[in-house]
């Protein structure tokens, strides 16, 4: 059974960077065809792709692009993301997924991100 | 990108009834089209893939059709457990979801 773990900061400033990170077990990113996902979620509001990777390409959400980087660990079992320019408007809960079978097949259970000053 | 247009925003129905939710997307998305069900607090959870593909451990009442730019999603006889908010998700390009429909018991 596939299971996914977000952590992360909780809180930050405005203009920082959002270090994320992803940790999973029951599965490998080494296997081919074997990817994992970042979706967002404001409070009461939808969802929101962010970025994917698969085998060793990665893929971004065209309007944020810019502000995203996704990379693993492949030891370790974790997928990284890193936010940057972050702003009270990207407070939201951030999603991981597996995306095995089918896209965003199994999710973690979120972590909440708040920026405030 | 491709807009995704849910409807109805809210549903309200009754233990045992028929329902179903659509989904229409604003050009083909080739079948590349999943349902998500996020229960209140909870993630969002795959109900059904590529249109009409049942993830494992999901019960046999959910199901989904379409083609071209209209998909439904189907529940044959609504549950308790059913209560949830149901979005569309489109693969066939940049992924994009649609706004969800909640649906309540009435």
């Amino acid at each position: 059974q596939v299971t996914l773990k977000e952590s992360g900061p909780g809180m930050l400033q405005p203009s920082q960077t959002l270090s994320l990170t992803c940790t999973f077990s029951g599965t490998s990113l080494s296997t081919s065809n074997m990817g994992l996902s970042w979706l967002r979620q404001p409070s009461g509001k939808g969802l929101e792709w962010l970025a994917s990777i698969w085998n060793n390409d990665n893929y971004y959400n065209p309007s944020l692009r810019s502000r995203l980087t996704i990379s693993k660990e492949t030891s370790k079992n974790q997928v990284l993301l890193k936010f940057t320019s972050m702003e009270p408007a990207d407070t939201a809960t951030y999603y991981c997924a597996w995306d095995y079978p089918a896209s965003f097949a199994y999710w973690g259970q979120g972590t909440l991100v708040t920026v405030s000053s | 990108d491709i807009q995704m247009t849910q409807s109805p925003s809210v549903l309200s129905a009754s233990v045992g009834d028929r329902v179903t939710l659509n989904c229409k997307a604003s050009q083909n998305i080739n079948k590349y089209l999943n349902w998500y069900q996020q229960k209140l607090g909870e993630a969002p959870k795959l109900l059904i893939y590529n249109t009409n593909n049942l993830q494992t451990g999901i019960p046999s009442r959910f199901s989904g059709s379409g083609s071209g730019t209209d998909y439904t999603l189907t529940i044959s006889s609504l549950q308790p457990e059913d209560v949830a908010t149901y979005f569309c998700f489109q693969h066939n390009s940049w992924p994009t979801f649609g706004a969800g429909t909640k649906l309540e018991l009435k």
